[in-house]
């Protein structure tokens, strides 16, 4: 099975623009997470997505926002861009089994973003 | 919430030669996996190694094993006969399988592990 996949690998946007980062998760999950890793703050949840629902989100700012197709792809959209959110995001998939059981986060190589 | 400590930044080892790594985690919960993961310096994340909280017996995989103790809040992992290969971060993670905190992965700072030729 091909692993999770993300698209684009390297990004350079200038402050106060937008980018949108995308994640196709290994075939058969249907659940999608995002984490953001930095130096400084490690890594962080910024969501959940299944089913094309948001079922979990971190304490990140609205400017941070997300959705998923219904062939549970997915999408970040990060809105007026701080130099704050160079990071790698990294986009995870886990076969979920419904009614609240959740298992193994497989993750993809990540979107190295750097806001100039 | 839940927490995870990891307190080795970094560690060193001679190839061959075995090596563990500490992690102790804060919750509140009784359902949960306990994860590591490890991520070389090209940068992808691959899970290691998985356990479950109701399991008793620590889980293996080849040359990794943990030492898991519930009642401490302990998850270590120990890696045997150490290769070249094994250089990279580990991150040990922490899931709650129900209720707050659920569907996301709380992660520790990491562990640099060098194995030294």
């Amino acid at each position: 099975k091909a692993g999770v996949t993300q698209t684009p690998r390297y990004l350079i946007k200038t402050r106060g623009q937008q980018v949108t980062l995308s994640c196709s998760p290994i075939s058969g999950h249907r659940s999608v997470s995002w984490y953001q890793q930095t130096p400084g703050q490690g890594l962080q949840f910024l969501f959940e997505y299944f089913s094309e629902t948001q079922r979990n989100k971190g304490n990140f700012p609205g400017r941070f926002s997300g959705r998923q197709f219904s062939n549970s792809r997915s999408e970040m959209n990060v809105s007026t861009l701080e130099l704050g959110d160079s990071a790698l995001y990294l986009c995870a998939s886990s076969l979920e089994g419904g009614q609240g059981f959740t298992d193994t986060q497989y993750f993809g190589p990540g979107t190295r973003l750097t806001v100039l | 919430a839940q927490t995870v400590t990891q307190s080795q930044p970094e560690m060193s080892v001679q190839e061959a030669e075995t090596v563990t790594l500490s992690c102790t985690y804060d919750t509140s919960e009784s359902n949960y996996y306990l994860f590591w993961y490890k991520q070389p310096p090209s940068r992808q994340m691959i899970l290691v190694i998985r356990q479950e909280a109701y399991k008793q017996q620590n889980a293996t995989e080849n040359r990794f094993s943990v030492n898991f103790q519930k009642a401490a809040k302990s998850f270590s992992l120990k890696i045997s006969d150490s290769q070249l290969g094994d250089t990279a971060m580990y991150f040990c993670a922490f899931m709650n399988l129900r209720g707050a905190g659920s569907y996301q992965l709380t992660f520790g700072k990491g562990t640099k592990l060098s194995v030294i030729p």
